[in-house]
């Protein structure tokens, strides 16, 4: 079975604040992706990543930046925490393939924040 | 632009059928997912269909029309612990890198009542 992990369940932060959300999967995937999910918009794609050292921008990567220095580990750092940045956090991981299914993603736990 | 549309929240009884539908327009068109995701948990792999048709997997099938932007999940027998919501995402254009992007819809929350 796929394993994504992220390093913390919930989390409570100051204005300013400088936050790590970290993300580890455990199959060799060379796909990672950071989410937000919030009421009613459903999961908009802060980052994804392909392979090491390479990012490409999602939809809302204002705010955030990421690092992922080993393949199974991709950072999604918050610079300067603001309000506006309480969300839940989703990691997930793909493979890459010839063929959809192959790019299922599977999703870690999830991270809580809740910038104060 | 790219919107996917499913209907917020839906109620059922244990033992019936439901269906939750999903209407998509977007750049591109690689596949559709549906995804399940108990409050509080992650998301989880339910179904992909990328061809027009019905695609049966025990109590769930999951249905699409390219044609017509739309799919559906038909959730048969229910039972109380299918109470969750349904995530349908559709793969669009590719970023650089050659993947293609998921677009997730808002999800509709499914209440299974006794």
């Amino acid at each position: 079975d796929v394993k994504v992990t992220q390093s913390s369940r919930y989390l409570v932060k100051r204005t300013g604040e400088k936050v790590f959300l970290e993300c580890v999967q455990d199959m060799d995937h060379e796909n990672m992706f950071w989410y937000r999910q919030d009421p009613g918009l459903g999961l908009r794609l802060i980052y994804f990543s392909y392979d090491v050292k390479m990012k490409e921008k999602g939809d809302i990567p204002e705010g955030y930046s990421v690092s992922r220095e080993k393949k199974e580990r991709f950072s999604l750092i918050l610079e300067s925490a603001s309000t506006n940045q309480t969300s839940m956090y989703l990691c997930a991981s793909s493979t890459v393939g010839s063929s959809g299914t192959q790019e299922t993603q599977y999703f870690g736990p999830g991270t809580r924040l809740l910038v104060l | 632009g790219q919107n996917i549309d499913q209907p917020t929240e839906m109620t059922a009884t244990e033992g019936a059928i439901v269906q939750i539908n999903c209407t998509y327009q977007t750049s591109g068109f690689n596949g559709l997912f549906w995804y399940q995701q108990h409050a509080g948990e992650a998301p989880t792999f339910l179904s992909y269909n990328v061809l027009d048709g019905l695609e049966e997997k025990g109590r769930f099938s999951s249905f699409l029309s390219r044609s017509k932007g739309y799919s559906y999940l038909l959730l048969k027998e229910l039972q109380m612990k299918d109470s969750a919501s349904y995530l349908c995402a559709v793969r669009g254009h590719k970023f650089s890198g050659g993947y293609n992007k998921l677009i997730f819809g808002a999800g509709t929350r499914l209440a299974v009542h006794p």
